[in-house]
């Protein structure tokens, strides 16, 4: 399909591990987020690229957590020394240029750390 | 601060009229958007507002009144795959990102 996709779908970590999350945007899209969303809330925002510029990581919640997107498409998030409080679905979102307004989702990555 | 609210659950019969309510506190504000998440999927965009007044796409309507600070999503003929949260987001300034409310969960009952 041509739509948003995320790695894995579900990620069981031990608190301490350190995890990978994938984001393939949409092809060509130059817009990419990253958003954390817990059981019953609305999302958070993470951070934003534009091409493989950072522009904004104000929602990281702490240096644990690096995302990069070295060529311009592909993404991850890292999240280091994992914690139970990160615990929450994990949401990537692209869109087509810099002032498009419509961002298209990925089903997400559920991680649960126990 | 930025701040949004809507209410957290509603309840409507099929083939209702059921109308959302979104108010925002923000500096700066560049649009509003709603989207709709059913359990267990990614959100998927609705509307974008920028100037008040309705913008109608099909079943679904989304109003905004900028000197409010007030939006609502209105959805017609409601059908049971309506039942869903909306969220509510804003956008502020020039920055790309979205603030979201918590999102209203609705249910459509027979």
């Amino acid at each position: 399909g041509a739509g948003v996709s995320q790695s894995p779908r579900y990620k069981v970590a031990k608190r301490g591990q350190d995890v990978a999350l994938r984001c393939d945007p949409i092809s060509g899209h130059v817009s990419l987020f990253w958003y954390q969303q817990a059981l019953g809330q609305g999302p958070e925002f993470l951070t934003y690229f534009q091409n493989e510029a950072q522009l904004d990581k104000s929602g990281l919640p702490s240096d644990r957590f690096f995302a990069e997107r070295p060529e311009g498409s592909v993404s991850t998030l890292k999240i280091q020394r994992t914690q139970q409080e990160d615990s929450a679905v994990y949401l990537c979102a692209s869109s087509l240029g810099r002032g498009d307004n419509e961002q298209f989702f990925g089903p997400g990555t559920r991680l649960t750390v126990l | 601060g930025q701040n949004i609210d809507q209410p957290t659950e509603m309840t409507a019969t099929e083939g209702a009229i059921v109308q959302i309510n979104c108010t925002y506190q923000t500096s700066g504000f560049n649009g509003l958007f709603w989207y709709q998440q059913h359990a267990g999927e990614a959100p998927t965009f609705l509307s974008y507002n920028v100037l008040d007044g309705l913008e109608e796409k099909g079943r679904f309507s989304s109003f905004l009144s900028r000197s409010k600070g007030y939006s609502y999503l209105l959805l017609k003929e409601l059908q049971m795959k309506d039942s869903a949260s909306y969220l509510c987001a804003v956008r502020a300034g020039n920055n790309r990102k979205l603030i979201w409310g918590l999102g209203t969960s609705l249910a459509v009952n027979p």
